[in-house]
């Protein structure tokens, strides 16, 4: 069966610090991977998508990026964070066409 | 997405009621649709989902009913239990990788 992890699932860091978040898929092979921000009552905002290593689509412009170095790995990443980046950050994978299947998500709190 | 900077509705009902929420979408061309129910600090899971070549789903309590004509989309829930509050959201997708996720709807139950 498939299942999906991401870590740490909660992450308090000081505004400046550089972000590291990681996202792993087992029991599927060439998964879309995607990375969804959640504010507390709000809806998900897509942030980024991949078909592929290597391949990275962003949806919104801002200060954190993403990359895929395996096929089952994706990693969201910024150099310097604000406090605008505290949120709930998810993590999906889908075969194209189907259903997404989320993470238990990292709670990330910039202070 | 348009979902993001909303506050999400709320529905209130009583342990043992049936529950509607609905999902209006916007891109004709969607021709399969999700339902995801977010428990708090969880990621969403998938419920149930339903193709464009189909009006009525049901699954174990859950029924989707799809409305193309007028771009509709609804999930009943039977004999609401306290383990349903949670948030709700449809998606939309036309065959990209990119679901369009509504704005999702706030279930409380009432024991």
């Amino acid at each position: 069966s498939q299942t999906i992890h991401q870590w740490p699932a909660t992450l308090v860091q000081p505004v400046g610090s550089p972000l590291s978040l990681e996202c792993t898929v087992e029991g599927t092979s060439n998964p879309n991977l995607y990375w969804y921000r959640q504010a507390a009552g709000r809806g998900l905002q897509l942030l980024f998508y991949s078909v592929g290593i290597g391949q990275i689509s962003s949806e919104v412009p801002q200060n954190l990026s993403a990359s895929r170095p395996q096929d089952r790995q994706f990693i969201l990443s910024s150099k310097k964070l604000l406090l605008s980046d505290s949120g709930f950050y998810l993590c999906a994978w889908s075969q194209q066409g189907t259903e997404q299947y989320f993470g238990p998500g990292t709670r990330l709190t910039v202070t | 997405g348009e979902s993001v900077g909303l506050h999400l509705p709320t529905l209130s009902v009583q342990e043992g009621d049936n529950s509607i929420i609905n999902c209006a979408y916007s891109n004709s061309a969607s021709d399969y649709f999700i339902w995801y129910k977010q428990e708090s600090g969880k990621g969403p899971q998938f419920i149930i989902d339903i193709r464009s070549n189909m009006d009525k789903r049901q699954g174990q309590r859950v029924t989707v009913l799809l409305n193309k004509t007028v771009k509709h989309l609804s999930l009943q829930i039977a004999a609401t239990q306290p383990g349903d509050s949670a948030v709700y959201f449809c998606a939309e997708t036309g065959g990209s990788y990119i679901p369009t996720f509504g704005r999702g709807t706030s279930l409380i139950v009432h024991p």
